[in-house]
């Protein structure tokens, strides 16, 4: 089984400024990999996800995200934040084979302060 | 767009009830899945299916069931509900065996008194 690690529980930042939330999962084989994010009282929303091809991908609102396979990484970053982003953050790994199997972080909760 | 739907927001229910959690995807996606999530922990799967009444245990099925009649629905049973299930509960569903995208439902929150 795969796992995933998050290893900022909490990502406070101030508007405007760049943000790079950490991710590290353990298995150096072919994986399949995105970040999701959940606002409040809500479910998860696919932010963005790479399959394979270039390593670095672009997602919705304005985020990145760069798969390292050597040090087994997907970080996702945003150049400049804004209030709306302040929410849950979860990276995840999934397994391809029948059921298709998710392994999820624990979250990054980001908190962009004005 | 893909639509997950749940059949309740929040949910109160008293210990030794039975729960039925309903899961509704439009897509014909063949796998669909059960999730709790709870503080510091992330989400963890409690049970998957990747085709109608096939089954599959997660990480944490102890005190849970699923059932799968129909391929669009994916029900989660709380046989005698305890208040270590108090918890956010979240169903996905997605196409396999690739391995893409999970589309989520908005959660339902459970309350067990």
């Amino acid at each position: 089984a795969q796992s995933v690690t998050q290893l900022d529980s909490q990502v406070p930042v101030f508007e405007e400024a760049p943000v790079e939330l950490r991710c590290n999962y353990s298995s150096s084989v072919s994986v399949y990999l995105f970040w999701y994010v959940q606002y409040p009282n809500q479910g998860l929303q696919l932010l963005l996800k790479y399959l394979s091809g270039s390593t670095l991908v672009k997602g919705i609102n304005g985020f990145e995200a760069e798969f390292n396979k050597s040090q087994t990484s997907f970080h996702l970053r945003k150049p400049s934040v804004h209030i709306s982003d302040t929410a849950e953050y979860f990276c995840a790994v999934s397994d391809p084979s029948p059921g298709n199997q998710f392994y999820f972080g624990t979250g990054t909760s980001l908190t962009v302060i004005p | 767009d893909v639509k997950v739907t749940q059949s309740s927001r929040y949910l109160v229910k008293r210990t030794g009830e039975k729960v039925f959690l309903e899961c509704v995807q439009d897509m014909d996606h063949e796998n669909m899945f059960w999730y709790r999530q709870d503080p510091g922990l992330g989400l963890r799967l409690i049970y998957f299916s990747y085709d109608v009444k096939m089954k599959e245990k997660g990480d944490i099925p102890e005190g849970y069931s699923v059932s799968r009649e129909k391929k669009e629905r994916f029900s989660l049973i709380l046989e005698s509900a305890s208040t270590n299930q108090t918890s956010m509960y979240l169903c996905a569903s997605g196409w396999g065996p690739s391995g893409e995208t999970q589309y989520f439902g908005p959660g339902t929150r459970l309350l067990v008194l």
